[in-house]
């Protein structure tokens, strides 16, 4: 079946720091692939996604480009904030048949100041 | 104006008990969904319904009984609540269930059982 495997956390940086966060997935087909990012004490909400093979998904100075080669969606953001500590989930989805979101077990990331 | 809202956001009972989360999108979606995030973040979908319909059933005990009165509601009942059970509970919405729509996520229900 579908699977996406992430990159264990915790991550803690300080800021300004680079950011890579890892993922990989494993589905049939040519999924969609998404991250979504977990505030404390929030629902998640839509951080970037790309839907077909080298798209790049981007946004509030985070990316990931869709890397079919080598089956990997890794997140990464050049200089982060303190205001970017969250949990990062990484997600896809399969085309046809039922097409509900799978998603890793999220990498908590803790930036100091 | 909340696109997903969720009632109640904490809900605190005794193993036995039934219980119940409702979920409203003012989005105009067509479709919605309800999750579990287990104490260590791990999220897996529970239910999805496109225009009322149930589509995705995933395996869930069937002491969880989804119900959508309309496109906009999706209501979680819970019978004989088990220790088990207490997670947090996600309601999202997406304007189909095409995979490559954005879902868009309530704040969430933190049950927990006694």
């Amino acid at each position: 079946g579908n699977s996406v495997t992430q990159m264990e956390g915790p991550v803690t940086l300080s800021e300004e720091a680079f950011l890579t966060i890892n993922c990989t997935y494993t589905a049939t087909g040519y999924p969609s692939l998404f991250w979504y990012v977990q505030y404390p004490g929030e629902g998640l909400q839509l951080l970037l996604k790309a839907t077909k093979a080298d798209d790049k998904g981007s946004n509030k100075g985070f990316e990931a480009t869709y890397r079919k080669e080598t089956t990997s969606f890794h997140l990464e953001k050049g200089s982060v904030q303190v205001s970017d500590s969250a949990v990062y989930f990484c997600a896809l989805s399969s085309q046809g048949g039922s097409e509900k979101l799978v998603f890793g077990k999220g990498t908590k990331l803790t930036v100091n100041p | 104006d909340t696109a997903v809202s969720q009632t109640p956001k904490y809900l605190v009972t005794q193993m036995g008990n039934d219980k119940s989360i409702k979920c409203e999108q003012n989005l105009g979606h067509d479709t919605m969904y309800w999750y579990k995030q287990d104490s260590k973040k791990f999220l897996k979908i529970m239910f999805s319904y496109n225009n009322k319909e149930l589509i995705i059933n995933e395996t869930v005990p069937n002491r969880f009984s989804p119900k959508s009165p309309d496109k906009a509601h999706l209501n979680l009942h819970i019978n004989s609540l088990e220790l088990g059970d207490s997670a947090v509970y996600f309601c999202a919405s997406s304007p189909g269930s095409s995979g490559t729509y954005e879902q868009y996520f309530g704040p969430g229900t933190r049950l927990t059982v006694t």
